[in-house]
């Protein structure tokens, strides 16, 4: 593939539902990145990845969110008993490796909106 | 914990004209990475340019070049001759290199750039 890809693009969810969101890295990208930029803020670190080992978990807010990439490739965003404060832009950002000079390409991202 | 720092929610500039983004840092590292990010409004992410702390050059990429003091924890951004295709939010951001596998970027707030016709 050309670039990072995430779907869906959109989500609507009503509150107290569970959402999955995918990214679909980079061909041949061993670390994968995910973010998540409320409006009118800067991108803020989730978790990533290294193959399909979790390295860093911290900016998690809550239990109610994990992610997996049980292959190495794709990973998957879940957000449990979704709250209104969850809705956000929900970014995917992939890179060669987890390397100093590498690059991170981000993904167009996933608005999510819990109503 | 690292932090980023952009002090102008907002910034305006006639077109053709040149201007600078400012933006500081704090860190106890000594090796890192820096980054400017530029989001249209189309929300995409997309690297405008970056600069190894170790380098004491400052980083240029066609209009777009840095201004980095490592002293004084300062990044800004200056872009010349600009065009309206360069209004967009900015945002400044660190990546540590700490020698193990966290390359995680912190980002500052932003700035939202106007470029006036």
């Amino acid at each position: 593939g050309a670039g990072v890809s995430q779907s869906p693009r959109y989500k609507v969810t009503k509150r107290g539902q569970d959402v999955a969101l995918r990214c679909d890295p980079i061909s041949g990208h061993v670390s994968l990145y995910w973010y998540r930029q409320a409006l009118g803020q800067g991108p803020e670190f989730l978790t990533d990845f290294n193959y399909e080992a979790q390295q860093d978990k911290s900016g998690l807010p809550n239990d109610r969110f994990s992610a997996e990439r049980p292959e190495g490739s794709i990973s998957t965003l879940t957000i449990q008993r979704t709250e209104q404060r969850d809705s956000a832009m929900y970014r995917c950002a992939s890179s060669l490796t987890s390397g100093r000079a590498h690059e991170q390409y981000f993904g167009p991202g996933t608005r999510l909106t819990v109503t | 914990a690292q932090t980023v720092t952009q002090s102008q929610p907002e910034m305006s500039v006639q077109e053709a004209e040149t201007v600078t983004l400012s933006c500081t840092y704090d860190t106890s590292e000594s090796d890192y990475y820096l980054f400017w990010y530029k989001q249209p409004p189309s929300r995409q992410m997309i690297l405008v340019i970056r600069q190894e702390a170790y380098k004491q050059q400052n980083a240029t990429e066609n209009r777009f070049s840095v201004n980095f003091q490592k002293a004084a924890k300062s990044f800004s951004l200056k872009i010349s001759d600009s065009q309206l295709g360069d209004a967009a939010m900015y945002f400044c951001a660190y990546r540590s290199f700490s020698g193990g596998s966290n390359y995680k970027l912190t980002f500052g707030k932003g700035t939202l750039l106007t470029v006036n016709p």
